[in-house]
């Protein structure tokens, strides 16, 4: 049971350049979330899926691109990275909506955009 | 705007010291409050969640409290370990809608041996 799981650990990319983020998680969990942490910021919701076939966008989601592949699956798509894409990028998941379900994180992408 | 802030921003304490973390939210209505601990260079995990009706809460060595009325929660932490080195997160949730939660920036804690 490796809970969520995220690909790549690392990544460089130039601007422009673009990239898809993968996660994936074991526990059967119907809702997923992307988010990015900032140096000194809090984490910020970039999209979220309620439910395998939905996605809404969170916070901050311009720029980004996600898809919900499967129940697995959600992975988070930068179309022409921006140095302001420069960030740590974490995949969570909830077993529903309801508000006390607990959220588990993966342990991070590191993306440098230059 | 729903708000999370914490304070300190960072501690240094003495391994087997006690200390506590502070959390004042804005999040209304309030649906839960969650203390997550993260390691450097992985994911937040979850230490402990109150709702509206619990004051407070107990995951071993951490104890959450929670004042809905005044919107504030402390975490503390008692006979520090090394270990015990991370952020702290305060994570505050409103009633209603979809689970957006609101992320506080983290106390930085380092326990030094």
């Amino acid at each position: 049971n490796a809970g969520v799981t995220q690909t790549p650990k690392f990544q460089v990319l130039k601007t422009g350049q673009s990239m898809t983020l993968q996660c994936a998680q074991d526990m059967n969990h119907n809702s997923m979330y992307w988010y990015r942490q900032d140096p000194g910021m809090g984490l910020r919701l970039i999209y979220y899926s309620a439910s395998e076939g939905t996605t809404d966008k969170g916070e901050v989601p311009n720029g980004y691109n996600v898809s919900r592949l499967n129940k697995r699956e959600f992975s988070l798509r930068l179309e022409s990275a921006a140095p302001s894409q420069t960030s740590v990028y974490f995949c969570a998941s909830r077993e529903g909506q309801g508000k006390t379900y607990e959220q588990y994180f993966g342990p991070g992408t590191r993306l440098t955009v230059t | 705007k729903n708000q999370v802030e914490q304070s300190p921003q960072s501690l240094i304490i003495l391994e087997g010291k006690n200390c506590t973390l502070q959390c004042n939210y804005t999040v209304s209505p309030f649906s839960n409050l969650r203390w997550y601990k993260q390691d450097t260079g992985r994911g937040p995990v979850s230490l402990t969640i109150m709702t509206f009706s619990e004051n407070t809460k107990s995951n071993g060595r951490y104890t959450a409290t929670l004042d809905a009325d005044t919107k504030q929660s402390s975490l503390h932490i008692t006979a520090s370990q090394l270990s015990d080195s991370a952020s702290y997160i305060c994570v505050v949730s409103a009633a209603g809608g979809s689970y957006i939660p609101t992320f506080g920036r983290g106390t930085s804690l380092i326990v030094h041996p």
